[in-house]
């Protein structure tokens, strides 16, 4: 079993839909969670960080953590064709280093 | 906002050539990294660094693969002997400390071409 797994896509939604991204992982040593978007060609860009089980909310971004689930969620609400991305998924444990997810390629179609 | 920057943006370079990529990381951030994405693929630790020494390396991080702080403010990777699978984009990363709160902040990529 992979530690981080996302489900690849493409994901191709209207704009103004509700997306859901999801991660699930096998260790539950993971404390922190974060998502990334990342356009062709360019790095990765920090949009949510969480370390606590619940929700966290930002702007259109929603962060989900169900820890007992081993389950993270990106849902992004009035989605707009700018949203258009690869979506990762990242995970760490105290003083350890990042994992990634493969990420989630989304298509907002005007 | 504060960003890490890398250079060069593209890169080529023919196979068994020493190539050096460049980053400086976010002036007051004590932790640095590089990842390497295959183009399609998953984005792969290889190195991090703190305190002018390696905290941790991938697999992939060989003999070939070095890195250095030559002063205050770079922090470079080194791959002496490029091989064609070496071609990716590589990313440089830095986080303020190694707290929960304390995410990684990437560059935009060198995009590496081994020919």
């Amino acid at each position: 079993q992979k530690e981080v797994e996302q489900d690849p896509g493409p994901l191709s939604v209207p704009e103004g839909a509700i997306v859901s991204l999801n991660c699930t992982y096998s260790n539950s040593a993971f404390q922190y969670f974060m998502w990334y978007r990342q356009y062709s060609r360019k790095g990765p860009e920090l949009l949510m960080y969480t370390y606590s089980s619940g929700n966290k909310e930002d702007g259109r971004f929603t962060a989900q953590v169900d820890k007992s689930s081993k389950y993270i969620s990106l849902f992004i609400r009035d989605s707009q064709p700018s949203d258009s991305a690869t979506y990762l998924c990242a995970m760490r444990n105290y003083g350890q280093n990042f994992v990634f997810g493969p990420g989630t390629r989304l298509s907002v179609l005007p | 906002e504060p960003e890490v920057t890398q250079t060069p943006s593209h890169q080529v370079t023919q196979m068994g050539q020493e190539v050096i990529l460049r980053c400086v990381p976010i002036s007051n951030h004590l932790y640095f990294y590089w990842y390497r994405q295959i183009l399609g693929q998953k984005v792969e630790f290889l190195v991090s660094f703190y305190n002018n020494e390696i905290s941790e390396k991938s697999e992939i991080f060989d003999d070939q693969f070095s890195v250095e702080r030559p002063d205050g403010s770079n922090f470079t990777l080194k791959i002496r002997s490029t091989k064609l699978e070496d071609s990716a984009m590589y990313f440089c990363a830095s986080t303020l400390d190694s707290s929960y709160n304390s995410p990684l902040h990437f560059g935009n990529g060198t995009r590496l071409t081994v020919t």
